[in-house]
């Protein structure tokens, strides 16, 4: 079956530090890959998304590349605000599991001023 | 504005009673999904419906039940059979399955 593991928290970072979470899968197809952020007492919201192989997404500056070859998804950002202060979710769906999305269990970070 | 709304934020109710969570979308989304979120934990999906008048079940859908008449709607009742139904409710839709999925700002339930 599908499943993904993500780096456990809590992270703790001082704003304009490198923001690293580690993100690897398993599936059973081709799945997609995504990124979702969650502030404090709000639902999930879309970060970045990849479809296929060597793909990267990317917004608000907050990247992450699909590699194939070590099934990873890793999110990265080079300066981080006090305004990224929230949980961070990778998921996944393919057709093998009628493109349901699976959840990794979250990484929860806080960025101090 | 196109989005999801879930009301209410906050729901207290007492043990032994049913209750019904609102989903609403007027995305003119064909899917549709609820999750259950608890404390550190990723999400676990309950229930989900591709088209209207159609629903299949998610990881833990015992003890919940759904509904999905009309496309903009899916609510989620929780009932007396559910064990521990205190935890946060996520609905969420996505134009067809496999698209990304986009989610309200949730209900919290406590039940005591």
């Amino acid at each position: 079956g599908n499943s993904v593991t993500q780096m456990e928290g809590p992270v703790t970072l001082s704003e304009e530090a490198f923001l690293t979470i580690n993100c690897t899968y398993t599936a059973t197809g081709y799945p997609s890959l995504f990124w979702y952020v969650q502030y404090p007492g709000e639902g999930l919201q879309l970060l970045l998304k990849a479809t296929k192989a060597d793909d990267k997404g990317s917004n608000k500056g907050f990247e992450a590349t699909y590699r194939k070859e070590t099934t990873s998804f890793h999110l990265e950002k080079g300066s981080v605000q006090v305004s990224d202060s929230a949980v961070y979710f990778c998921a996944l769906s393919d057709l093998g599991n009628d493109y349901k999305l699976s959840f990794g269990a979250g990484t929860t970070v806080t960025v101090r001023a | 504005d196109g989005g999801i709304t879930q009301s209410p934020k906050y729901l207290f109710r007492k043990e032994g009673q049913n209750v019904t969570l609102s989903c609403e979308q007027n995305l003119n989304h064909d899917a549709m999904y609820w999750y259950r979120q608890d404390p550190g934990q990723g999400l676990r999906l309950i229930y989900y419906s591709q088209i209207v008048n159609d629903f299949q079940k998610g990881d833990i859908a015992e003890g919940y039940s759904v509904s999905r008449e009309k496309k903009e709607s899916f609510p989620l009742t929780v009932t007396s059979a559910q064990k521990n139904p205190t935890a946060f409710y996520l609905c969420a839709s996505s134009s067809q399955r496999g698209y990304e999925q986009y989610f309200g700002p949730g209900t919290r339930l406590t039940v005591t």
